[in-house]
């Protein structure tokens, strides 16, 4: 099976903060993605990227950024934190399966920014 | 417009109670469907595949309409343990994928 690994499930965070999110895949998938999760707004499109030292920007990448260095790992990077950014971040990767193509995602990482 | 239109529910129903929920999508370009469930505050996890000749498993049944651009996801004989968040997820042609709002399901005993 596929494993996407966040590495913090819980963050609290202060206003102004640099914040990282990690996120490790471990079936050497080239399509990665970070979402955000609010209630009543579905999953968001932060960034993706497609291949090492490349990243495209999704619906709201305003505020964020990302960085691929190795193939299996996809940092989100808060340059500076705000209080609206309190949310559940979600890391997937996709792999084509049986003619689709299939997102698994990480367990999440809660935001609170205070 | 949104892409990927879901009733929100929620739909509460007794245990053993067949419960349908459908998704509709705008692009016609959509390529791949699927349907995720997610627990409360948990990631979502892929359920199952939708195919375009209908596909079940088990007590899932999930069927895709191109037509009418929309699918649909059956339960049959609901447990307790099927309460969750249904997402419906399409996948384009350029690699996005995109989310419905989700359908809360909650099942009663």
């Amino acid at each position: 099976d596929v494993k996407v690994t966040q590495s913090s499930r819980y963050l609290v965070k202060r206003t102004g903060e640099k914040v990282f999110l990690e996120c490790v895949q471990d079936m050497d998938h080239e399509n990665m993605f970070w979402y955000r999760q609010d209630p009543g707004l579905g999953l968001r499109l932060i960034y993706f990227s497609y291949d090492v030292k490349m990243k495209e920007k999704g619906d709201i990448p305003e505020g964020y950024s990302v960085s691929r260095e190795k193939k299996e790992r996809f940092s989100l990077i808060l340059e500076s934190a705000s209080t609206n950014q309190t949310s559940m971040y979600l890391c997937a990767s996709s792999l084509w399966l049986s003619g689709a193509n299939v997102l698994t995602f990480g367990a999440g990482s809660r935001l609170t920014v205070l | 417009r949104k892409e990927v239109e879901q009733d929100p529910g929620p739909f509460n129903v007794p245990e053993g109670a067949t419960v349908a929920f459908n998704c509709t999508y705008s692009n016609s370009a959509s390529q791949s469907f699927f349907w995720y469930r997610q627990d409360c505050r948990k990631e979502p996890k892929l359920l199952m595949s939708v195919y375009s000749s209908g596909n079940e498993d088990g007590r899932f049944t999930a069927q895709l309409n191109r037509a009418s651009q929309y699918i649909s996801l059956l339960i049959r004989d609901s447990k307790l343990s099927d309460s969750a968040t249904y997402l419906c997820v399409v996948n384009m042609p350029d690699n996005q994928f995109y989310f419905g709002t989700g359908t809360s399901l909650t099942v009663i005993p």
